[in-house]
């Protein structure tokens, strides 16, 4: 079964310029999350899809972030226009929901470098 | 504030000798706790997930322990392997919670030396 996958897999930029970010959830999970990790700190949540639909968008940072999940499938994470603060990697994650005290298993991609200069 | 501490922020241990990672959080109200191990360029891979109930849990070589009332958590390597350097995430679930309800800890850095 193939993981999480994420495109691309490093990224430079230059302030002002656009960028996209891909993630391929493991196919069949309804659930697909986008973190951040800035540099020196923690893993943060960015948002939440349950299939097409955005569950919760509250760790977004700004509107300069625009995450889509056209059919459910796939997910992109555009940022326009890039700021040296947004330099990280950038997560997906994927998941199926059990019952069980929300103990479900979340999987990760390996991320994608981003980084703004 | 829904925190998670690690400690120590990095270490290094020589090959087949045992190590213990701390994790100490805030998060409130609980719901369970993960630790994750994240290979350089890869994303992180989960070890064990433990809620309330559960004080103890293996995955082979690998021991979490949790301890909801003083909220605590360690998670002990037996006989490291070189494939044991990486970084280990404790996260922390709240129930109920926004964001996911998730809380990551920044790591502990672990170097196993031949």
């Amino acid at each position: 079964e193939a993981g999480v996958t994420q495109f691309p897999s490093h990224s430079v930029i230059e302030k002002g310029q656009t960028v996209t970010l891909r993630c391929d959830p493991i196919s069949g999970h309804d659930n697909l999350y986008w973190y951040r990790r800035v540099m020196g700190k923690e893993i943060k949540f960015l948002l939440h899809f349950v299939k097409e639909s955005k569950q919760d968008e509250s760790g977004m940072p700004n509107n300069r972030f625009l995450a889509e999940r056209t059919g459910g499938t796939y997910s992109t994470l555009k940022v326009q226009p890039a700021e040296l603060e947004d330099s990280g990697v950038y997560f997906c994650a994927s998941s199926q929901v059990y019952r069980d005290l929300g103990a479900y298993e979340q999987y990760f991609g390996p991320g994608t470098r981003l980084t703004v200069t | 504030k829904n925190q998670v501490e690690q400690s120590p922020q990095s270490l290094i241990i020589l090959e087949g000798k045992n190590c213990t990672l701390q994790c100490n959080y805030t998060v409130s109200p609980f719901s369970n706790l993960r630790w994750y191990k994240q290979d350089t360029g890869r994303g992180p891979v989960s070890l064990t997930i433990m809620t309330f109930s559960e004080n103890t849990k293996s995955n082979g070589r690998y021991t979490a322990t949790l301890d909801a009332d003083t909220k605590q958590s360690s998670l002990h390597i037996t006989a490291s392997q070189l494939s044991d350097s990486a970084s280990y995430i404790c996260v922390v679930r709240s129930l109920g919670g926004g964001a996911d309800g998730l809380t990551f800890g920044k790591g502990t850095h672990l170097i196993i030396q031949p």
